[in-house]
């Protein structure tokens, strides 16, 4: 199981670019890496997956090294609605279990 | 429109009361699992459903019990709940795997004196 560390909280302002990196150094092969966003009271949703280089949608962009030790997930020009816990998983291919970790609390302000 | 749905959403209880909380998908999901939420340690796996009748434990299991008879349900059961047990738990459904997009349920926020 691929142990991710993410980092508890980060501020932002409304208008700035968010970086989050998560750590998973023990990254199998087959793995993908999957972000998640928790607002209060709800359950989490699915924001964006990707398995190496360079994802992007609508709502974030994914960047991921070669050797995929880690990936940053980038929200663009935060507003205050995107305060929220966001999540990093990786889901391993060998194994139906999944850990989601404590997140990062994002607080953006105006 | 494609839903995961718990019930009940806000339950209070005493210790040793045996409870259940349900958990129903209508988008046809073979995998299926439940999680407590408290605060600091984030989301914790309790059990996981690969499909009908084929269950497994996750990372926090102890106290706890589910069944998958159908494919489209998931409860959760409590047989003697204690105050540890106070936490918010949310249930989840995939397509097919844990690497597939989890979609998850409103939450139950479970109190028990």
């Amino acid at each position: 199981l691929a142990k991710t560390t993410q980092p508890i909280s980060m501020d932002s302002y409304e208008g700035q670019e968010v970086n989050i990196t998560c750590s998973h150094n023990n990254i199998a092969t087959n793995d993908y890496i999957t972000w998640y966003q928790q607002f209060p009271s709800q359950g989490p949703r699915f924001i964006i997956q990707g398995y190496k280089t360079k994802v992007t949608n609508e709502v974030a962009s994914l960047f991921i090294p070669a050797d995929r030790k880690s990936s940053t997930l980038s929200l663009p020009r935060v507003s205050l609605s995107d305060t929220a816990v966001y999540y990093c998983l990786v889901a391993p291919s060998n194994d139906y279990k999944l850990s989601f970790g404590a997140g990062t609390t994002v607080t953006v302000r105006a | 429109e494609a839903q995961v749905t718990q019930n009940p959403r806000y339950l209070i209880t005493v210790t040793g009361k045996k409870l259940t909380v349900t958990c129903s998908q209508n988008m046809n999901h073979e995998y299926m699992s439940w999680y407590r939420q408290d605060p600091g340690l984030g989301l914790r796996q309790i059990y996981y459903s690969m499909n009908v009748e084929v269950t497994d434990k996750g990372d926090v299991p102890e106290g706890y019990k589910v069944s998958r008879k159908e494919k489209r349900n998931f409860p959760l059961i409590l047989e003697s709940p204690s105050p540890n047990q106070t936490s918010l738990y949310f249930c989840a459904s995939s397509s097919s795997g844990n690497e597939e997009t989890q979609y998850f349920g409103p939450g139950t926020r479970l109190l028990v004196l």
